[in-house]
């Protein structure tokens, strides 16, 4: 089975610095898709970017990007000058392309962003 | 658009207590599910549906049941809630037959005493 592995439940960061989240997941398969997703304290779950794993080409998304080491199965996020609305619980997730039915989410990662 | 709606966003139970979680999306997404959101273990899929009449459960479907009588909506009902229940609940939907992002409802707040 897969698992999503956060292993760092809160980072805090700077205004206008730079912060990464990391993820690490377990599959044995070689076609799938993961994801982040922001969720602030408004509840709603907002995709924030995603990676096919074909591609070797990290995925990029404005302030937002990605480090996908496929080999070693690590998938985090780089946010670049935070702003204070990048405050929020971070999940990472994952999603076989064989089974695309089902989402696996990671624990989460509670940002603060400072001023 | 309204993009996927659920209903209530509060709600609390006694123990035993059946009740319906209701969500909508009018995106015409053929696929439809729910998630359970409990601390420290981020979201976990209760059921899902890849269409009107067909469901399937996920990795927490004990004590809850789902049906799918349109494209449009998918509820999901509590029997008798247990505490164990008391969780946030996602509903979620996107095109079956890509790709692509989940789209979510805002949540619902299940509180059983």
């Amino acid at each position: 089975a897969q698992t999503v592995t956060q292993s760092q439940p809160e980072m805090s960061v700077q205004e206008a610095e730079t912060v990464t989240l990391s993820c690490t997941y377990d599959t044995s398969e070689s076609d799938y898709y993961l994801f982040w997703y922001k969720q602030p304290p408004s509840r709603q779950m907002i995709l924030v970017i995603r990676q096919e794993a074909y591609k070797q080409q990290n995925a990029t998304e404005n302030r937002f990007s990605v480090n996908f080491q496929k080999a070693a199965k690590s998938f985090s996020l780089k946010i670049s000058d935070s702003q204070l609305g990048d405050a929020a619980m971070y999940f990472c997730a994952y999603r076989s392309d064989y089974n695309t039915d089902k989402l696996i989410f990671g624990t989460g990662t509670r940002l603060q962003v400072f001023p | 658009n309204a993009g996927v709606t659920q209903t209530p966003k509060f709600q609390v139970l006694k123990t035993g207590q059946s009740m319906t979680l209701q969500c909508a999306q009018d995106m015409n997404h053929e696929y439809m599910s729910w998630y359970r959101q409990d601390p420290g273990m981020g979201l976990r899929l209760i059921h899902y549906s890849v269409g009107a009449g067909i469901t399937d459960q996920g990795e927490v479907p004990n004590g809850y049941n789902v049906s799918r009588s349109t494209t449009e909506d998918f509820p999901l009902r509590l029997l008798s809630a247990a505490p164990s229940q008391t969780s946030v609940y996602f509903c979620a939907s996107r095109p079956h037959r890509e790709t692509g992002e989940l789209f979510f409802g805002e949540g619902s707040r299940l509180t059983v005493l």
